[in-house]
């Protein structure tokens, strides 16, 4: 089974708009962490945010929010007020108990102007 | 303030070479990964070193090997090339303790089989 599922290989937002990015995740540790990294077009991997799993409450950074439904298994990326910037391939992630990190297939994002 | 470096950025090799992928990490990280990313795969784990003096076989390691040279060295080896190994590879490091550590990457390595 996938450890990390993205089912929006793209999406398009206007600018200025807010969209979500879907990950869902498959674990039984019940200590874990899911990270959101950005990758432009230039290649490099940026990390945005972070989310506990035993954290409380969503964790924002800036325009970057993280809706965690514990119970549903899901972490899904906010991104509000879109940028032309925003403009990327965006990565779900996650890191077990044993330190190793999964990733998803990633969600291709075009904001339009 | 260097973080991950990986070297070469790009390298053209012809079937059944060798080459040896070199990263570095200068944030005494203990924990360190090399993958590679395909178009529509996301980023797949080769192998991964937990500390220093252990390494492990990720999702697709088979035509591959690692060296966990010290704290701040991991080098991937491919010992004889094939065009399936076509690909771009990163390097990336991550603290030990706690969830909460993310990984930082290297700017990635393409590599070309012909």
């Amino acid at each position: 089974a996938q450890k990390i599922t993205q089912t929006q290989p793209g999406m398009f937002v206007q600018e200025k708009e807010a969209v979500t990015l879907d990950c869902t995740y498959d674990t039984s540790d019940p200590s874990y962490g899911l990270f959101w990294y950005k990758q432009p077009s230039s290649g490099e991997m940026i990390f945005l945010i972070y989310q506990g799993s035993y954290d409380q409450q969503n964790a924002t950074e800036g325009r970057y929010s993280l809706n965690f439904q514990k119970a549903r298994k899901s972490a899904n990326l906010v991104i509000s007020a879109s940028q032309l910037g925003d403009s990327a391939m965006y990565f779900c992630a996650m890191r077990e108990l044993g330190g190793q990190f999964y990733f998803g297939t990633g969600t291709s994002l075009t904001v339009i102007p | 303030n260097a973080g991950v470096t990986q070297t070469p950025k790009f390298q053209v090799l012809k079937t059944g070479q060798s080459m040896t992928l070199q990263c570095a990490q200068d944030m005494n990280h203990n924990s360190m990964y090399w993958y590679r990313q395909d178009p529509g795969m996301g980023l797949r784990l080769i192998y991964y070193s937990a500390s220093e003096g252990t390494t492990d076989k990720g999702e697709v390691p088979n035509g591959y090997n690692v060296s966990r040279l010290n704290k701040r060295e991991f080098s991937l080896r491919l010992e004889s090339a094939a065009p399936s190994q076509t690909s771009v590879y990163f390097c990336a490091s991550s603290g030990r303790t706690g969830r909460n550590q993310p990984q930082h990457f290297g700017d990635g390595t393409r590599l070309s089989i012909l």
